[in-house]
């Protein structure tokens, strides 16, 4: 399946580097979604772009920087990140209907991130 | 906040045996409910979601889940299990006053032996 696609599918990085997370869908959706899985821990949501507006869990690093540039891109932009920061990053999509909460979310395969 | 509990963290049942897995969802009121599987080292799919309508649900694979509003449940079913059905099982739910966000549970995490 290749509705969602993201790279890199793995990531090592150093508390100091500055990478970045890419997700691609190929749906036709207009709304991205990204979240982290961790273990022993539900999957926690980051980042949503819906409808061109951008919502965000208040919870969530600014050392996390997400950015859409249109409805079928989403980036996760990592800087100075925590070793407890490691984890499966997953991108989602859907297609919504403003006031509407009927949308099914698709998933990309993840990025597993390690920060040493 | 919504919350969802899947009260079986690990199972370990037999090929052929029956599954149900517990989903409980904290929201009182309209809600849209979701299962999704993750097998090893795959991406998360959807197996099943409920709406609205009949409230036993068919999915993919010879899944099923109930809707049972009144015990704010939608616990997943197969009659027989089968070796490649082990994956982890994700409950998930929204809610209109919650936009898009879908509140997942912790997982369950299911083998099946030969």
């Amino acid at each position: 399946e290749t509705g969602v696609t993201q790279t890199p599918r793995h990531l090592v990085m150093g508390m100091t580097n500055k990478k970045s997370l890419k997700c691609e869908q190929h749906l036709g959706h207009n709304a991205m979604y990204w979240y982290k899985q961790s273990a022993k821990k539900p999957l926690e949501l980051m980042f949503v772009y819906s409808l061109e507006e951008r919502v965000e869990n208040n919870s969530v690093p600014s050392r996390f920087s997400p950015e859409c540039p249109n409805s079928s891109h989403l980036f996760l932009h990592l800087h100075t990140l925590q070793p407890e920061d490691s984890a499966l990053y997953l991108c989602a999509s859907s297609q919504v209907v403003r006031g509407g909460a009927r949308n099914t979310q698709y998933f990309g395969p993840g990025t597993r991130l390690t920060v040493l | 906040a919504q919350s969802v509990s899947q009260h079986n963290h690990h199972v370990i049942l037999s090929e052929a045996a029956s599954l149900e897995l517990g989903c409980n969802y904290s929201y009182g009121g309209t809600v849209n409910l979701f299962w999704y599987v993750q097998y090893p080292g795959q991406h998360l799919q959807l197996l099943l979601k409920y709406f609205s309508g009949d409230p036993l649900v068919k999915g993919i694979k010879g899944f099923e889940a109930e809707f049972i509003k009144s015990k704010f449940s939608f616990n997943l079913r197969k009659p027989s299990v089968q070796w490649s059905d082990t994956a982890e099982y994700f409950c998930a739910v929204n809610s209109p006053g919650g936009g898009n966000k879908l509140t997942f549970g912790t997982g369950t995490q299911l083998k099946v032996e030969l």
